[in-house]
């Protein structure tokens, strides 16, 4: 069955760069397109960035200088970097597979940006 | 960016009853708008794309209608466990954009 699920640091330092992986398993990387949406503690949902299936990125205006999204189809890994950290990237952050609307979604990794 | 303005922000309603909540989007997003639900401490689980297919193994007293700018989510019947934040999202144009939630809850 598909799954996806995040992993990486729950806290992270202001200034510093955070590194988030998503596994997924049960479709392939090369089939579907797998996005980042994240979430501030008791507040709404906003879109990160996207990976498509044929590698190609696409990223939130308002975080592109600061983001980058890659992957390792062989591990079948997506992985999320934003360098520059402020507390207000404090969030929930989730993967999610890109059929028609977001169909499956891990269960999310909070990261705490805080000194 | 496509702002998506979501009404209301809070919702009371009783069992049984029918629930309208309603997803204003800036510019014509040609029904390229999905509907979520989350409920605390859980990952948002997606109920209708397309303005208005229904996602397999949602009931089916969800359902969505709207085009153009205006789009709508309908539950049927109120039940206990449809209390949740609702989210609505457009897909049609980067960044693919959230409104802002409505919060249902049990009168």
């Amino acid at each position: 069955q598909v799954q996806l699920k995040e992993s990486g640091p729950g806290l992270v330092q202001p200034s510093q760069t955070l590194s988030l992986t998503c596994t997924v398993s049960g479709f392939s990387l090369t089939s579907n397109s797998v996005h980042w949406v994240r979430q501030p503690p008791g507040k709404g949902l906003e879109w990160v960035g996207a990976i498509w299936s044929g590698g190609s990125t696409d990223y939130n205006s308002a975080l592109k200088s600061r983001l980058s999204i890659s992957r390792d189809t062989s591990k079948s890994q997506v992985f999320l970097k934003m360098n520059s950290l402020q507390t207000e990237d404090t969030a929930i952050y989730f993967c999610t597979r890109n059929w028609e609307g977001f169909d499956y979604w891990g269960q999310g990794v909070m990261v705490t940006v805080s000194s | 960016d496509i702002r998506m303005t979501q009404s209301p922000a809070s919702l009371s309603a009783s069992l049984g009853e029918t629930v309208n909540i309603e997803c204003l989007a800036s510019e014509d997003i040609y029904s390229d708008l999905a509907w979520y639900q989350q409920k605390p401490g859980k990952s948002p689980q997606l109920l209708i794309y397309n303005a208005n297919s229904l996602q397999n193994g949602v009931p089916s007293r969800f359902s969505g209608s709207g085009s153009g700018t205006q789009y709508s989510l309908k539950i049927n019947s109120l039940q206990s466990e449809d209390v949740a934040t609702y989210f609505c999202q457009q897909y049609n144009n980067y960044p693919h954009t959230f409104g802002a939630g409505t919060k249902l809850e049990l009168k």
